[in-house]
């Protein structure tokens, strides 16, 4: 099992530009959560998605957007990149949104 | 709103210490408390404790919950250098899918 992968693990953008981070996981987790973490703010909840086909804002929604594609894969879309929007994001999944969270490795994402 | 504060934001201590890290929390309708490890990437998963499991024991790092005052410990015995990390401390409330995380405890074992 790979656990939880996200692409990509690095990436730089200019302000206004858009993207999309991916993850997936193989452990048949119905829970997946985006977080982002920044030096001496712990993670901070993005979105989240409780099962297939659900969405639902978390602490700091404002810039993004998710898409729960199926059980496996949930995607976070920057649709105009900011300076603020400097941050590691963190993909992570979890049974039924009660037991240990898993985490991706990361994606570093530098805006220019 | 639902909060969770670490203790202490760092520390610094020498091989074969003993360390308390400390974890209180603010959340309605309390279902977990987790804690994770985070080196330099993701974090990683040391430790549920419910109302049910309260304690919770892993070689030389234990936890315990006090549901009276809303807070956890981790202790680590005999540290070594591969201690040293980020600690997390994560709660979640029932009704919720939300885990709640602190802004973690930086520990640094020196050899």
């Amino acid at each position: 099992n790979a656990g939880v992968t996200q692409t990509p693990k690095f990436q730089v953008l200019k302000t206004g530009q858009s993207m999309t981070l991916q993850c997936a996981q193989d452990m048949n987790h119905n829970s997946m959560y985006w977080y982002r973490q920044d030096p001496g703010m712990g993670l901070r909840l993005i979105y989240y998605s409780a099962s297939e086909g659900t969405t639902d804002k978390g602490e700091v929604p404002n810039g993004y957007n998710v898409s729960r594609l199926n059980k496996r894969e949930f995607s976070l879309r920057l649709e105009s990149a900011a300076p603020s929007q400097t941050s590691v994001y963190f993909c992570a999944s979890s049974a039924e949104g009660q037991g240990a969270g898993y985490f991706g490795p990361g994606t570093r994402l530098t805006v220019l | 709103e639902d909060k969770v504060v670490q203790s202490p934001l760092s520390l610094v201590v020498h091989e074969g210490d003993t360390v308390t890290l400390n974890c209180s929390y603010e959340v309605t309708n309390f279902r977990s408390l987790l804690w994770y490890k985070q080196e330099k990437k993701a974090p990683t998963f040391l430790f549920m404790l419910t109302s049910s499991g309260i304690e919770k024991k892993s070689g030389r790092l234990s936890s315990i919950l006090d549901k009276k005052e809303l807070s956890s410990i981790l202790n680590i015995t005999a540290t070594q250098t591969g201690d040293s990390a980020i600690y997390l401390c994560a709660v979640l409330a029932s009704g919720t899918y939300k885990y709640i995380f602190g802004t973690g405890t930086r520990l640094k074992v020196l050899a």
